[in-house]
């Protein structure tokens, strides 16, 4: 079975800060990871995806993520924030177990930027 | 266009009653989803339709739960004899086939007194 991991549920951060949101996983197969953002009051949205090739994944917003298999962490980074991206963001994984790739999420990282 | 649409958008109900929560996938998405998100938790997956194969309903919590998805476009979510517990907010989502991207609905928010 898969499992996520967010170790923080909350992490404050000043406004043009760098952010790392922190995400491991656990699965005894090849896994696609993924990191979602909920703005308030919307449903969630794809900021990023790794499926294969390259560990170093560019997505939407300015944000990346770098898979690391050895350490089983998909992180989420920004270099700046700004205040438009305080949101809820959830890392997600699935595998072929399944066989239908549903993915597992983790319980979410609230992002807060201030000012 | 369009993307996933849900309704209602809230609904508040008595404990032991029924409910329909509806979804309308984004049209040509063979996959849908259905997940629970409850206050500090994660999504949890509850079912999944896939073309014409038959739904994964390995994450319906019991039998009070069930679903189905007419003519592989709209889906319901229909809660029976509703408990406390079940108060959280309903997500679909759809997408091309499986592997591919999830495109979300912005949920219904369901509060059972």
């Amino acid at each position: 079975a898969q499992s996520v991991t967010q170790l923080d549920s909350q992490v404050p951060v000043f406004e043009e800060a760098p952010v790392e949101l922190r995400c491991n996983y656990s699965s005894s197969v090849s896994v696609y990871l993924f990191w979602y953002v909920q703005y308030p009051n919307q449903g969630l949205q794809l900021l990023l995806k790794y499926l294969s090739g390259s560990t170093l994944v560019k997505g939407i917003n300015g944000f990346e993520a770098e898979f690391n298999k050895s350490q089983t962490s998909f992180h989420l980074r920004k270099p700046s924030v700004h205040i438009s991206d305080t949101a809820e963001y959830f890392c997600a994984v699935s595998d072929q177990v399944r066989g239908s790739y549903i993915p597992t999420f983790g319980r979410g990282t609230s992002l807060i930027v201030h000012p | 266009g369009a993307g996933v649409s849900q309704s209602p958008s809230n609904k508040v109900t008595e404990k032991g009653k029924d409910v329909e929560l509806r979804c309308d996938p984004i049209s040509g998405h063979t996959a849908l989803y259905w997940y629970r998100q409850s206050l500090g938790q994660g999504l949890e997956f509850l079912i999944y339709f896939q073309g014409n194969s038959a739904p994964d309903k390995s994450g319906l919590p019991s039998d009070r739960f069930s679903a189905e998805r007419t003519g592989g476009s709209v889906s319901t979510l229909t809660i029976q004899r509703t408990q406390q517990e079940d108060s959280a907010v309903y997500l679909c989502a759809s997408s091309l086939g499986e592997r591919e991207t999830q495109y979300f609905g912005p949920g219904t928010r369901l509060l059972v007194l």
